[in-house]
């Protein structure tokens, strides 16, 4: 089974920090991805990565940043947290495939909350 | 740009029972999939069915099955005889074929009643 796993469920930081959101898959995917969820507005697209080193925008990047130096780990980074930033951040990684193969396989969540 | 639009977001279904959750999106793409995730209260979003648009036929998987209607862009998720485990949000959403990046809707919260 695909295995996804993000380093924290719950974190808590002040306004101002620096925050490292850690997610690591097991599954030799090519594809990572970073989602925020709110209520009422779904799943809205950070960042995803396509390859080790190699990142491209979402809907919202704004105020984030990700690095991908090794092909199993994709970190989130929030260089100065504010309140707007806290939210449920979900991690998912999916195949390089062709035809629809690339289902994507999520981790378990971060709930972030920014004093 | 893709949109995937979830117009009701709650719905409630007695145990035992069948429930459909609706779902319409829009795009310009001929070569697309349509997914259904299910995110159980405090636990992991899984896959629950997926379709591809250049297949007529419905996807189902046990329980789970779905009325993909082409022309209206209108892909429905029917779950037959309702279980309390089935209780969660339900997410839909779309790709592109030559893309990987999800277009999620807003999500519908199930909720089953013994």
């Amino acid at each position: 089974d695909v295995k996804v796993t993000q380093s924290s469920r719950y974190l808590v930081k002040r306004t101002g920090e620096k925050v490292f959101l850690e997610c690591v898959q097991d599954m030799d995917h090519e594809n990572m991805f970073w989602y925020r969820q709110d209520p009422g507005l779904g799943l809205r697209l950070i960042y995803f990565s396509y390859d080790v080193k190699m990142k491209e925008k979402g809907d919202i990047p704004e105020g984030y940043s990700v690095s991908r130096e090794k092909k199993e780990r994709f970190s989130l980074i929030l260089e100065s947290a504010s309140t707007n930033q806290t939210s449920m951040y979900l991690c998912a990684s999916s195949p390089r495939g062709t035809r629809g193969t690339d289902t994507q396989y999520f981790g378990p969540g971060t709930r972030l909350t920014v004093l | 740009a893709q949109t995937v639009t979830q117009s009701q977001p709650e719905m409630s279904v007695q145990e035992a029972e069948t429930v459909t959750l609706s779902c319409t999106y829009d795009t310009s793409e001929s070569d697309y999939y349509l997914f259904w995730y299910k995110q159980p209260p405090s636990r992991q979003m899984i896959l629950v069915i997926r379709q591809e648009a250049y297949k007529q036929q419905n996807a189902t998987e046990n329980r789970f099955s779905v009325n993909f209607q082409k022309a209206a862009k209108s892909f429905s998720l029917k779950i037959s005889d309702s279980q309390l485990g089935d209780a969660a949000m339900y997410f839909c959403a779309h790709k592109t074929g030559a893309n990987s990046k999800l277009t999620f809707g807003k999500g519908i919260t199930l909720s089953v009643r013994p």
